[in-house]
C-alpha cells in the first residue's frame, strides 16, 4: 500500500506568501521527485533529487533530499497565482522494483 | 502534439461493460505504466511494462488487465466495470530507469 505521507493535504495562502510542504516515508528512498499538477492534466515534474542532503532549485521552487533518506521537502517562494495546483511527491525504494510511489498530494490555492 | 496521448478522455459507462483505455507515445520510450488517481490518495500504481510483450503488476492490478503489443502502445482494459474503478486514470512513460516518468493527460472514468 502507500508508503508515502504527505503533508498538508491543503493550503490556503495570500499571493506573495512562502509555501512549505514534505514528504516522509517508514522506507528509505535512493530518488525523490516532486510534481504538479493542474486541472485537466497530467502531472509535470519540477525537481528531482537523487543524493541524501542534496538540494536542488527550479526557479522559485527548492527542494531538499532528507539526510536520513526517508523525507523531502518543498518550498516555493514569493507565490503568484499560477502556482495554483497539487503538488505531488514521488519516490523509488532503494529494495523493490524499479518504480514509484507516490504521496497523496498536497493542493495549493492561492487568493490574489 | 502531445508526446503522451490518452483515448478517450472522458467516458461514462454502465456496470459489467468492457473498457478499454488507450495510451499512446512519440517519445520513443521503452517504459509504460497506467496509474488511477482518487481523491486524497495520490497516484496508485496499476500496470507497468519494460518492453514489448512485458507485464507487470503494480499495488492494484485486481479488476484490470493491460495490452502491450507495441513500444509506443499500452492499452487498459475493465473487464467488467465496477462503480468503485470510477477514477482518473493516466498513463506514463520513462526510458532507462523509473525515476522522470511522463504522464499523459489522463482519462476520466465513471461507472454508473
Amino acid at each position: 500500500g502507500q508508503q508515502l505521507n504527505q503533508s498538508p493535504q491543503s493550503m490556503f495562502i495570500q499571493e506573495g506568501e512562502d509555501v512549505s510542504m514534505n514528504c516522509t516515508s517508514s522506507s528509505i528512498f535512493n530518488t525523490w521527485l516532486w510534481y504538479k499538477q493542474e486541472p485537466g492534466e497530467g502531472p509535470v515534474l519540477l525537481i528531482a533529487l537523487y543524493k541524501a542532503g542534496e538540494l536542488t532549485s527550479n526557479g522559485r521552487l527548492t527542494a531538499q533530499f532528507g539526510i536520513t533518506r526517508k523525507d523531502s521537502f518543498l518550498n516555493i517562494s514569493a507565490s503568484i497565482p499560477s502556482d495554483v495546483g497539487i503538488y505531488f511527491c514521488a519516490g523509488r525504494r532503494i529494495q523493490g522494483a524499479q518504480k514509484l510511489v507516490f504521496g497523496q498530494g498536497t493542493r495549493l490555492t492561492i487568493n490574489p | 502534439d502531445a508526446d503522451v496521448t490518452q483515448t478517450p478522455r472522458n467516458r461514462i459507462t454502465k456496470t459489467g461493460k468492457r473498457i478499454m483505455l488507450e495510451c499512446s507515445q512519440t517519445k520513443g520510450h521503452d517504459r509504460m505504466y497506467w496509474y488511477r488517481q482518487d481523491p486524497g490518495l495520490g497516484l496508485r500504481l496499476i500496470y507497468y511494462s519494460f518492453d514489448v510483450k512485458d507485464i507487470n503488476k503494480g499495488e492494484i492490478s485486481d479488476g484490470y488487465s493491460v495490452s502491450r503489443q507495441a513500444q509506443a502502445k499500452f492499452s487498459l482494459s475493465l473487464e467488467s466495470a465496477i462503480p468503485n474503478q470510477t477514477a482518473l486514470y493516466f498513463c506514463a512513460t520513462s526510458t532507462g530507469s523509473a525515476d522522470t516518468q511522463y504522464f499523459g493527460p489522463g482519462t476520466r472514468l465513471t461507472v454508473l
